[in-house]
């Protein structure tokens, strides 16, 4: 199985604030990285897919870069709606894998 | 647009074997390459992904869910199902379906099922 490593889990920050989630794969997996946002009670929704490609509808502020087994997840100027938990989950095994999720609060 | 619904029983006896439906609207399920995933959140914890079938029936579980899932697909009702025996209190969960394009990501969802596990 690829295994998906997050960090951290839970981070405190301020609107207005730069955030950055790292996400590292046991192995390879080219480009085939997904992100998501989940607040409480709600089902994820995804942000981010093939590592740096925004969903329509995604604020420009969210953006994703890496490839291979190293990836990022920024947040530039973070605003209210922004707190809530985010998951990188891997595409490139036929089995799929998601990392263990960072709770991204406020400070 | 495209909507998931999951429906099934929110309580299950230890044992017994669980069975949940995912009704697609707004497309057909055997259009395009999509497959449809199943992901589980336990109370207080992460996304799990259960596994993921094609309009083909072909399907990709879980390796530590692998003995005891099994997805279905049919076609002429839209729908997706699930069964998962036998169930203890660790399957107890919301219980996610998701339509997704494996270069793509998964991007449409269902509002979640809660199932709870009675001993």
């Amino acid at each position: 199985d690829v295994q998906m490593t997050q960090s951290p889990s839970s981070l405190s920050a301020s609107v207005g604030d730069r955030v950055t989630i790292t996400c590292r794969a046991s192995e390879t997996i080219s480009k085939f990285l997904n992100w998501y946002q989940q607040k409480p009670g709600k089902a994820p929704k995804l942000l981010i897919s093939g590592a740096s490609s925004l969903q329509t509808g995604v604020p420009s502020r969210f953006s994703g870069s890496g490839s291979g087994t190293d990836f990022t997840l920024t947040i530039r100027g973070l605003q209210p709606e922004d707190f809530a938990t985010y998951y990188c989950q891997q595409s490139f095994s036929t089995t799929y894998t998601f990392g263990q999720g960072t709770k991204l609060e406020v400070k | 647009q495209v909507q998931l619904r999951e429906s099934g029983p929110g309580l299950v006896k230890s044992s017994q074997t669980l069975s949940l439906t995912c009704a697609v609207s707004g497309a057909s399920i055997i259009s395009g390459d999509y497959h449809w995933s199943w992901v589980r959140q336990s109370p207080g914890k992460g996304l799990e992904w259960i596994g993921y079938i094609y309009h083909s029936g072909r399907a990709y579980y879980n390796p530590s869910l692998s003995s005891r899932v099994n997805m279905s697909i049919d076609t002429s009702s839209n729908r997706i199902s699930l069964h998962l025996s036998p169930m203890t209190a660790a399957d107890t969960a919301v219980y996610f379906c998701a339509r997704g394009l494996r270069l793509f990501g998964m991007d449409v969802w269902g509002p979640g099922t809660t199932v709870s596990v009675s001993s």
